[in-house]
């Protein structure tokens, strides 16, 4: 089992450009999230998916996107990148809802200069 | 809206001695309360948690109580070594909301 995969490891954007942070597991997970982790800060749920073509606003949904059309894959867009979204991007997996371990993965870190 | 508050936000305390992590939450409906630990550069991962149903939990130098009355909820380490240095983050509403997160020095 590979868990939960993260590409890229590392980005750079320019202001206002466009970008997809990619996330699979292979756990057959029905649960997946995205969270972004400033530095030296906590983790903030962006967005979350309870199963294939379902999702949920987190706590910091502005500026991103999500879509789930498989159990595996759930990837992240960033439209119009601003400064503010520079941050450690965390994608996580889960068997079930609420109270159970999430996986994660490895991390994106993303500079939006 | 909900929120989950994590005190303190440093920690530093002798190898060896105990270190205790605080976390207070907001709604009374929180039925699940997780530890994560995040190595310098890692992921978080689960090392500990505990469900509404039970006060306390141990898995060797580690326990987490939970005062539900209080809507609070504490990690505590024992016997701390260098490698329990990491920041630690709890959880609750389900995992929606983490706390800001507490960096754990172990002193030598």
């Amino acid at each position: 089992n590979a868990g939960v995969t993260q590409t890229p490891k590392f980005r750079i954007l320019k202001i206002g450009q466009s970008m997809t942070l990619q996330c699979t597991q292979d756990m057959n997970h029905n649960y997946m999230y995205w969270y972004r982790q400033d530095p030296g800060m906590g983790l903030k749920l962006i967005y979350y998916s309870v199963g294939a073509g379902i999702t949920d606003k987190g706590e910091v949904p502005n500026g991103y996107n999500v879509s789930r059309s498989t159990t595996e894959d759930f990837p992240l867009r960033l439209e119009l990148a601003a400064p503010s979204q520079t941050s450690v991007y965390f994608c996580a997996s889960s068997y079930s809802y609420g109270s159970y371990e999430q996986y994660f993965g490895p991390g994106t870190r993303l500079t939006v200069t | 809206g909900e929120n989950v508050e994590q005190h303190p936000s440093t920690l530093s305390v002798q190898e060896g001695d105990s270190a205790v992590i605080k976390c207070t939450y907001s709604d009374s409906a929180s039925n699940y309360f997780p530890w994560y630990k995040q190595e310098l550069g890692k992921r978080p991962q689960l090392i500990i948690d505990i469900r509404s149903n039970v006060g306390e939990k141990k898995d060797q130098r580690i326990a987490v109580t939970l005062n539900k009355t209080a809507k609070h909820f504490s990690l505590h380490i024992t016997e701390t070594q260098p490698e329990d240095s990491a920041v630690y983050f709890c959880a609750a509403i389900n995992q929606l909301i983490w706390g800001a997160g507490t960096k754990l020095i172990i002193k030598p």
